[in-house]
């Protein structure tokens, strides 16, 4: 299974931009790059997902290196709602199998 | 509103017991996951699957079983053979069209 490095913390202040590395040298052409974010005692959200291309939705925007080994996840304006732990995997093109989670960034953000 | 409901969200045992973990989905969704997380932890993999009455093992499937018997549920039983089974377990599920996880709220075992 393809495996990303994150690193383990990362702060941030209140209504500032929060870029959010991960790198995936290994990644295959077919991986699908996801983000998720966990709050204390909940489950993952998805937050984002792309392949090559950088994608935005509501929530934030994904920048992908054009080599496609390293990712970025952009929050663009940050909440005391945001601060959680943010994981970044590599899904395979074949659904079904293993998502490998690895212990994340930890976003605080200050008031 | 569709979703992924686990249960019980907390659930406490002796050692020697089964315990069932419930995960159910009404999102039609063909590929169903368990995690399992510790403190300060990822999450690790217990089984998944991807179609009715067919699952695979993951990473961490020893001392665990689980069943895919109707499209909508994927019960989780954490056996005896568990040394270690105090954790948080998640369940997920996909489509195969986006691979998006959604995930439920989780179920926190404590064994006394």
């Amino acid at each position: 299974d393809a495996k990303t490095t994150q690193p383990n913390s990362m702060e941030s202040n209140e209504e500032e931009p929060v870029h959010l590395p991960c790198n995936h040298s290994t990644i295959s052409g077919t991986d699908y790059i996801h983000w998720y974010r966990q709050l204390p005692s909940q489950g993952p959200e998805y937050v984002i997902h792309g392949l090559t291309s950088n994608v935005n939705n509501r929530m934030a925007s994904l920048a992908i290196a054009e080599d496609r080994k390293s990712s970025t996840l952009i929050l663009h304006r940050a909440t005391l709602r945001d601060a959680a732990v943010y994981y970044c995997i590599l899904r395979p093109d074949n659904y079904g199998q293993n998502f490998v989670f690895g212990p994340g960034t930890r976003l605080s953000v200050l008031p | 509103d569709g979703g992924i409901t686990q249960s019980p969200k907390y659930l406490f045992r002796k050692e020697g017991q089964n315990v069932t973990l419930s995960c159910e989905q009404n999102l039609n969704h063909d590929a169903m996951y368990w995690y399992r997380q510790d403190p300060g932890q990822g999450l690790r993999l217990i089984y998944y699957s991807q179609i009715v009455n067919d699952f695979q093992k993951g990473d961490i499937a020893e001392g665990y079983s689980v069943s895919r018997e109707k499209k909508e549920s994927f019960p989780l039983t954490v056996t005896s053979a568990q040394k270690n089974p105090t954790a948080f377990y998640l369940c997920a599920s996909s489509t195969h069209n986006t691979g998006e996880l959604f995930f439920g709220e989780g179920s926190r075992l404590t064994v006394l």
